[in-house]
């Protein structure tokens, strides 16, 4: 069984540039979720992407996007990045079903930095 | 609104230490708790989860209990080891959502 993989694993960009980080889901899962993880901070919720659509969004702005593939894999987009943007990304795929979704497995994350 | 809290760190202790780490939660509707691990330079890894109240999940020797009257959910662990440094995050998902919701994370530091 293959596990969550992200790439790159690290990246740094200047402000106001754009960005794209890719995840690969576990083998079986349909969903994928972003969650964007300060420095000493819990995870917090970006989107959630099942079947190719969004899901469920969190508090953060439309520069903030995604998309998922076929093949589950999944990229988050982010515009004219700021310096709060400088953090670790995390995505967690899991085998939803309409009615109950499953335990969210982690990759490793990317870790962005913007200076 | 759905919010976790977990107790502040960091907290160290000596190898084969009783621990501790309290969570509790606020949510709508029926919330599954999970505990998750992050060691240095790595994501989150599943430790345990309870999806209804009263539900005990342990694995690696810890424990927590689902407390619905306390609402709360604390990780036990008899006696720790040095390979247990780690950050630990208390979670939530409540039934009526797809997402989850995280505590701010506790840094254990097991001295030898």
């Amino acid at each position: 069984e293959t596990g969550v993989t992200q790439s790159p694993t690290h990246l740094i960009k200047t402000r106001g540039q754009q960005v794209t980080l890719r995840c690969s889901s576990q083998s079986g899962h349909n969903t994928v979720s972003w969650y964007q993880q300060a420095l000493g901070q819990g995870p917090q919720f970006i989107f959630q992407y099942y079947r190719e659509e969004e899901n469920g969004r969190g508090n953060f702005p439309p520069r903030f996007s995604g998309l998922q593939f076929p093949n589950y894999s999944s990229e988050l987009n982010v515009n004219a990045l700021e310096l709060d943007d400088s953090a670790l990304y995390l995505c967690a795929s899991s085998s939803e079903t309409g009615l109950y979704q499953e335990t969210q497995y982690f990759g490793p994350g990317t870790r962005l930095l913007v200076l | 609104g759905n919010s976790v809290t977990q107790m502040e760190g960091p907290v160290t202790l000596s190898e084969e230490a009783f621990l501790t780490i309290n969570c509790t939660y606020t949510a709508t509707g029926y919330p599954s708790l999970f505990w998750y691990v992050q060691y240095p330079g790595e994501g989150l890894q599943l430790l345990l989860k309870a999806t209804k109240a009263d539900d005990k999940g342990s694995n690696k020797g810890f424990e927590a209990t689902y407390r619905k009257e306390t609402t709360s959910f604390h990780l036990e662990k008899g006696s720790v080891q040095v390979s247990d440094s780690a950050v630990y995050f208390c979670a939530l998902r409540t039934n009526t959502g797809n997402q989850f919701y995280f505590g701010t994370g506790t840094s254990l530091t097991v001295i030898p």
